[in-house]
């Protein structure tokens, strides 16, 4: 069954703008969680949402946010965008809980210029 | 503060055993301690994850003493393809919120070597 998708793969954008990441779970995972991936801080957990509800959240500013559909497809969105967003951003997915085996993406690079 | 550690690389031979520990001093009691593998551009894929004592895969062990405060990952008979980075994933209790924060230890860069 197909994997994880995430869109888009790259994305470039400046100071103060404001994007939207998607993430199609595998068929049937109703849980999704999100992370930040960057050099420094390395993968820090931002949220995760399960039946359209957000079950989980990291220590992240409310610049990030996140929703989830009925078919169980999320997106995150970052408002006013810093420098220091740029970062891998991943997408993971399980069948009820982010304490089960999660089902990485390959992830959205965005760079904030 | 509760956090996760893990050596930052280590280097390996073919064809040897490889162990890496990841250190966590205070996991939420329910939580699972799950290992993730990492190539480059790509996300992380599960490896392994256990409770307590000894689990066994395909593919590696992940042995966790009884206070939990530890795992670690081994790797039997590493090969060029097993050049990845490690990352153990535990949950540590929010401080007065009854939940936990899902926290991914630094990763370690695992170079094999022919």
């Amino acid at each position: 069954k197909a994997g994880v998708t995430q869109t888009p793969r790259y994305l470039i954008k400046t100071r103060g703008q404001q994007v939207t990441l998607s993430c199609s779970p595998i068929s049937g995972h109703r849980s999704v969680s999100w992370y930040q991936q960057t050099p420094g801080q390395g993968l820090q957990f931002l949220f995760e949402y399960f039946s359209e509800t957000q079950r989980n959240k990291g220590n992240f500013p409310g610049r990030f946010s996140g929703r989830q559909f009925s078919n169980s497809r999320s997106e995150m969105n970052v408002s006013t965008l810093e420098l220091g967003d740029s970062a891998l951003y991943l997408c993971a997915s399980s069948w009820t809980d982010s304490q089960e085996t999660q089902y990485f993406g390959p992830g959205t690079r965005l760079l904030v210029l | 503060l509760a956090k996760t550690t893990q050596p930052i690389s280590m280097d390996s031979y073919e064809g040897q055993e490889v162990n890496i520990t990841c250190s966590h001093n205070n996991i939420a009691t329910n939580d699972y301690i799950t290992w993730y593998q990492q190539f480059p551009s790509q996300g992380p894929r599960f490896i392994i994850q256990g409770y307590k004592t000894k689990v066994t895969n395909e593919v590696a062990s992940l042995f966790i003493p009884a206070d939990r405060k530890s795992s670690t990952l081994s790797l039997p008979r590493v090969s060029l393809s097993d050049t990845a980075v490690y990352y153990c994933l535990v949950g540590i209790p929010k401080a007065g919120a009854g939940s936990y924060q899902l926290t991914f230890g630094k990763g370690t860069k695992l170079s094999v070597i022919p």
